[in-house]
């Protein structure tokens, strides 16, 4: 059974520093995965889906990459801005015909003015 | 162009009782999700359709819970027998045919049973 972790569960930074969200997944046959961030009270709104032939997607400031191998992926945000503040979440996809993800529990980032 | 609606947005209702969750997809997507989320967790998948049928309920928690799209648009999650641990915000995903597609989430409809 697929199980996704995200570290930290919590993460506090100041304006303007760059920093990186962890994802891990303990069965490394996926199909793709996809990072989604989620404001309070909120629906899922996706940021970046990384098909599993590529290693990284990029979008703006947010760059996501992937290592199948290990079972990791990270979310790198450049230049963070309070308005990044909000809780990021990662899904894992495990085939073409299997459609669920399978999320991890999220990070909840705050950005520091 | 218009993105994946649920009413209500908040819904309260007592134990025991019946109630129904609707999902409107993005006009054009065939696929269909539910997931569940509880406070301080990810969510968690219920179920999936294609079209106008059940492709996978394996994670419906128990026979109380259902799921219909009659006309292959939009979905209802029914709830029979509430009881308190239902609670949860529930969400609804859609994507395009394109099986390699993004799954499109709508805002959720928070569930309190009292």
């Amino acid at each position: 059974k697929q199980e996704v972790t995200q570290i930290p569960a919590a993460l506090s930074v100041p304006e303007g520093e760059n920093l990186v969200l962890n994802c891990s997944f303990t069965d490394s046959a996926i199909y793709n995965l996809q990072w989604f961030r989620q404001d309070p009270g909120k629906g899922l709104t996706s940021l970046l889906l990384i098909q599993s032939s590529q290693r990284e997607q990029t979008s703006g400031r947010l760059n996501a990459s992937l290592d199948k191998s290990s079972g990791r992926s990270t979310l790198y945000i450049a230049a963070s801005q309070p308005g990044d503040s909000a809780t990021y979440l990662c899904a894992v996809r495990r085939s073409q015909g299997a459609q669920k993800l399978v999320f991890g529990q999220g990070t909840r980032l705050t950005i520091n003015p | 162009g218009a993105g994946v609606s649920q009413t209500p947005s908040n819904k309260v209702t007592e134990k025991g009782k019946y109630v129904e969750l609707r999902c409107d997809p993005i006009s054009g997507h065939t696929a269909l999700y539910w997931y569940r989320q509880s406070l301080g967790q990810g969510p968690e998948f219920l179920i999936y359709f294609q079209g106008t049928g059940a492709a996978d309920d394996s994670g419906l928690p128990n026979d109380r819970f259902f799921a219909v799209r009659p006309e292959g648009s939009v979905s209802t999650l029914k709830i029979q027998r509430t009881e308190r641990g239902d609670s949860a915000v529930y969400l609804c995903a859609s994507s395009p045919y394109d099986r390699g597609g993004e799954q499109y989430f709508g805002p959720g409809t928070r569930l309190t049973v009292t």
